[in-house]
């Protein structure tokens, strides 16, 4: 059965970077696309951006670019989410989520980036 | 820019029906695909309704989605509530600037 499982939670100071996984199994990794979308303490989904996981080609959503990159470990199905410069803003889980289709149909369970001094 | 509008929180008693809308801000929502998840506290989202009104195996039938061309909205309709459709329930289409664009969700409290 298809499973996104994501790195822990983790505790950073602002400026500091952060590197998220998210491990696919259960289908071939290169043939969907991954999403990464934001969720703020109590906000609603923020659509972050996508990953081609065929060419590594990131596309970043308003609001997520220069701080933020996607990239991919092909050989170890894993995608990443890597932000740097940390925010207190910045904090909230971060989801993978793989498109076979329309929708997001498969999420990984989330991580918890917590900003703090 | 594009958005979707959701009502902030709705509520119900048991057995009745409830609807959630999402309004498009701009353009015909006709022209991309709507999709609803449902998020309970502490979870991922999962898909309930996607292409507008199709159901993914394993959704209960009492979920259904409609599209509203004059109102320039979609629906998401959950009949016979039950205490477990207690989540949030949020909206997603695609924009013109190839963007997918989440509502801002909806608390659906069942009581």
């Amino acid at each position: 059965q298809v499973q996104l499982v994501q790195s822990g939670s983790e505790l950073k100071k602002p400026g500091a970077s952060v590197k998220v996984s998210c491990k696919a199994s259960g289908y071939t990794f290169t043939s969907y696309a991954m999403n990464w979308v934001r969720q703020a303490p109590g906000q609603g989904l923020e659509w972050m951006g996508w990953i081609n996981t065929n060419t590594g080609n990131p596309t970043y959503a308003q609001g997520f670019t220069g701080r933020f990159v996607f990239s991919l470990d092909t050989s170890v199905s894993t995608a990443y989410l890597q932000i740097s410069s940390l925010k207190a803003e910045d904090t909230a889980v971060y989801y993978c989520a793989s498109q076979t289709t329309i929708d997001f149909d498969y999420w990984g369970q989330g991580t918890l980036v917590t900003v703090s001094s | 820019n594009f958005m979707l509008t959701q009502p902030h929180s709705v509520s119900e008693s048991p057995g009745k029906t409830v609807t959630i809308s999402c309004t498009g801000s701009s353009g015909s929502i006709a022209s991309n695909y709507v999709q609803w998840y449902q998020q309970r506290p502490g979870s991922a989202p999962t898909t309930v309704i996607y292409e507008d009104n199709q159901r993914p195996s394993g959704v209960p039938d009492r979920f259904s989605g409609s599209i509203d061309s004059s109102s320039n909205s979609a629906s998401l309709t959950i009949s016979g509530l039950k205490t477990e459709d207690e989540a949030d329930y949020y909206c997603q289409s695609y924009d013109s600037s190839n963007s997918w664009v989440f509502g801002g969700g909806t608390k659906l409290t069942v009581l």
